[in-house]
């Protein structure tokens, strides 16, 4: 079973259209977690950390629910340029402090 | 300020031939991770160190070996290459590697290798 599970996508919405993703992580002694972006063939970019209060940074809220280990990104307001693969990350407390990445839930946001 | 650099961009190599990959993370970042993502995936740990040593190691045959200079930039090598080897290499630096809370780490381009 791989550490981290993300929800199969692809996703399609209309511009404006509000999208969650979902992460289920495997290992509980895990701790700190991350959302990256990846374009089509450049590398995964940092969108933002997830804290256990829950975090929002404009359109983007991320939130953790260590009990179930469960991590959501919700993305308000869809833009074109949203469109991307977004990686659920999992820091791990075994192998040193290795991001432990899950498969990666494509989104594609239309006019 | 610069980013995580990686030489080269892009690689062709034959079976069986080795390759060395370099990797110069942000200015006053110590920590560089390496990682191979191949199409479809998320990228796969390979390597970490921290202050010119290895704290930890993902699972990859003995033929993967990296280090770290004094300058914090990075090798990472491979030999007796595999078709299965081609994939995107990145490295990526975090600032500082402390008991349990760990920093972002910030990723390079990456190196497109290619084994025919």
């Amino acid at each position: 079973r791989k550490e981290v599970e993300q929800d199969p996508g692809p996703f399609n919405v209309p511009e404006g259209a509000t999208v969650a993703f979902n992460c289920t992580y495997s290992n509980s002694a895990s701790q700190s977690f991350f959302w990256y972006r990846q374009d089509c063939r450049k590398e995964p970019k940092l969108l933002m950390s997830v804290y256990s209060s829950g975090n929002e940074d404009g359109r983007f809220t991320a939130q953790l629910n260590r009990a179930s280990q469960y991590i959501s990104l919700l993305i308000r307001d869809s833009k074109l340029s949203d469109s991307a693969t977004y990686l659920c990350v999992a820091l791990g407390s075994n192998s040193g402090y290795a991001l432990n990445f899950g498969k990666g839930t494509s989104l594609l946001v239309t006019p | 300020d610069a980013g995580v650099t990686q030489s080269p961009t892009h690689l062709i190599k034959t079976r069986g031939q080795h390759v060395t990959l370099r990797c110069s993370p942000i200015s006053g970042h110590k920590s560089v991770s390496w990682y191979q993502q191949v199409l479809g995936q998320g990228p796969q740990f390979i390597f970490q160190y921290y202050e010119k040593e290895e704290r930890g190691r993902g699972n990859f045959p003995d033929r993967f070996s990296a280090r770290q200079f004094p300058n914090y930039s990075s090798e990472l090598n491979v030999n007796a290459l595999l078709l299965g080897d081609s994939a995107l290499y990145l490295c990526a630096s975090s600032p500082v590697l402390t008991g349990g809370f760990a920093y972002e780490q910030y990723f390079g381009p990456g190196t497109r290798l290619t084994v025919t």
